[in-house]
């Protein structure tokens, strides 16, 4: 099954306990995207990558890091995470060629709490 | 800046009535549009877009959408909704920003449906 799986699904931490949500799709697609859900504010693209080794920042880039070191991986990390990063996390993924780049394929989901 | 404005945060409707929520973008150009539903603890699934061409697309699930150029809106509309349709839709335009094919959502609209 075609799919954009992400883990863990629910985290709580503290601030400043780095920590990692991992995705990976089996699509073999070139592009893969983070994104961030908060009520009211809809989704907010943290980090893109158009391909192995490419990433690039969106809208809302400051306290994470990513990393695409193979096609499937796309792993969002948070060196020092803060209260302010308590969101729900959303992965996605796209052919990335044309007007298909567009039609993203979401993750379920991870919700993350910092206190 | 391009935006997207989801006027209705929630909208109640009885089981087998119609449904319309209301999507308006702000773009300069000819903007590429979605519809994306997310049901309660998944992802986003996409319904369905618009690139160019007939102005009244389809999508999945019995849903359909139509493009305003005049009105600079894309509504989503279901002739007669089932208590399956309860989930919380999002509108989105897409724009290519350096190498990103970004997505801009609206806030969402929270659809509850009568028995």
């Amino acid at each position: 099954e075609a799919q954009v799986t992400q883990n863990p699904r629910y985290l709580i931490t503290v601030t400043g306990k780095k920590l990692t949500v991992t995705c990976s799709q089996n699509m073999n697609h070139e592009y893969m995207s983070w994104y961030r859900q908060d009520p009211g504010l809809g989704l907010r693209q943290i980090y893109y990558s158009m391909n192995v080794e490419v990433t690039d920042k969106g809208d809302v880039p400051e306290g994470y890091k990513v990393s695409r070191k193979e096609k499937r991986n796309f792993p969002l990390i948070l060196e020092s995470p803060s209260p302010n990063q308590t969101s729900l996390y959303f992965c996605a993924s796209s052919p990335g060629e044309g007007l298909a780049g567009y039609e993203q394929y979401f993750g379920p989901g991870t919700r993350l709490t910092v206190t | 800046a391009q935006s997207v404005t989801q006027p209705d945060i929630h909208i109640t409707v009885s089981e087998g009535a119609s449904l319309e929520l209301r999507c308006n973008y702000s773009y300069g150009a000819t903007p590429y549009l979605f519809w994306y539903v997310q049901s309660p603890g998944q992802g986003l699934q996409l319904l369905l877009k618009y690139f160019s061409g007939d102005t009244l697309v389809q999508g999945i699930k019995g849903f359909e959408a139509e493009f305003k150029r005049s009105q600079s809106s894309f509504n989503l509309r279901k002739p007669s909704v089932h208590w399956s349709d309860a989930a919380e839709y999002f509108c989105a335009v897409g724009r290519r920003m350096d190498s990103s094919y970004k997505l801009i959502f609206g806030s969402g609209t929270r659809l509850l449906v009568r028995p």
